[in-house]
């Protein structure tokens, strides 16, 4: 009954190639985010739907595209892929916009390395 | 923009002691909300405790409890019975009108048996 869920967990990939990472929650949850964690560990907000509409856009690359279907669902694309993407992608979810204070849950995270 | 500040890269702690984690952030917000998760080797982020800032009583939960000084805005954690499962590293978030959580430095936290 996992909550959030991320497909795959590894993704090892050539600069120049074209991926995805699919993320899936069964919580019911209104609002759902990409964040990206660096080799420094270092978390950081890149992409927010809430129910199917961009809500955040953090100065990423265009060359990352999210894509929401559904509410449960939030995938991300990436074009042209380039070493410097390598890090751990975390997505999470949480009821919506109602105040400050929804706590977000996470996925496993998907470890992507471009070679 | 709202920043928050670790600076404890590590710390370290025996089993069953207590130790207790910083966090700084700055913002000119009045309403938001504060976060410690946790990312044990698994990679898997758990939320560990939260607090309302409108809400002067610290919360806890069970060995974890937070000491939030609002005016100083500090925002620590407090680890009770140090156990080997608590070994992780240990994000402070923060979260205001923005809906996106901002992210400490992380603090690598090792429990010495």
């Amino acid at each position: 009954d996992t909550a959030v869920s991320q497909t795959p967990k590894y993704l090892v990939t050539q600069m120049g190639n074209d991926k995805s990472i699919k993320c899936e929650q069964n919580l019911g949850h209104d609002t759902m985010y990409w964040y990206k964690q660096d080799s420094k560990k270092f978390l950081k907000i890149m992409f927010s739907y809430n129910n199917k509409e961009l809500i955040i856009n953090e100065t990423v690359p265009n060359r990352f595209s999210p894509k929401s279907p559904d509410k449960a669902h939030l995938n991300l694309h990436i074009n042209s892929l380039e070493l410097g993407d390598s890090a751990v992608y975390f997505c999470a979810s949480s009821y919506g916009l109602a105040g400050a204070g929804d706590t977000q849950y996470f996925g496993p995270g998907t470890r992507l390395t471009v070679l | 923009a709202q920043t928050v500040t670790q600076s404890q890269p590590e710390m370290s702690v025996q089993e069953a002691e207590t130790v207790t984690l910083s966090c700084t952030y700055d913002t000119s917000e009045s309403d938001y909300y504060l976060f410690w998760y946790k990312q044990p080797p698994s990679r898997q982020m758990i939320l560990v405790i939260r607090q309302e800032a409108y809400k002067q009583q610290n919360a806890t939960e069970n060995r974890f409890s937070v000491n939030f000084q609002k005016a100083a805005k500090s925002f620590s954690l407090k680890i009770s019975d140090s156990q080997l499962g608590d070994a992780a590293m240990y994000f402070c978030a923060y979260r205001g009108g923005a809906q996106k959580l901002v992210f400490g430095q992380g603090t690598r936290l090792t429990i010495n048996p």
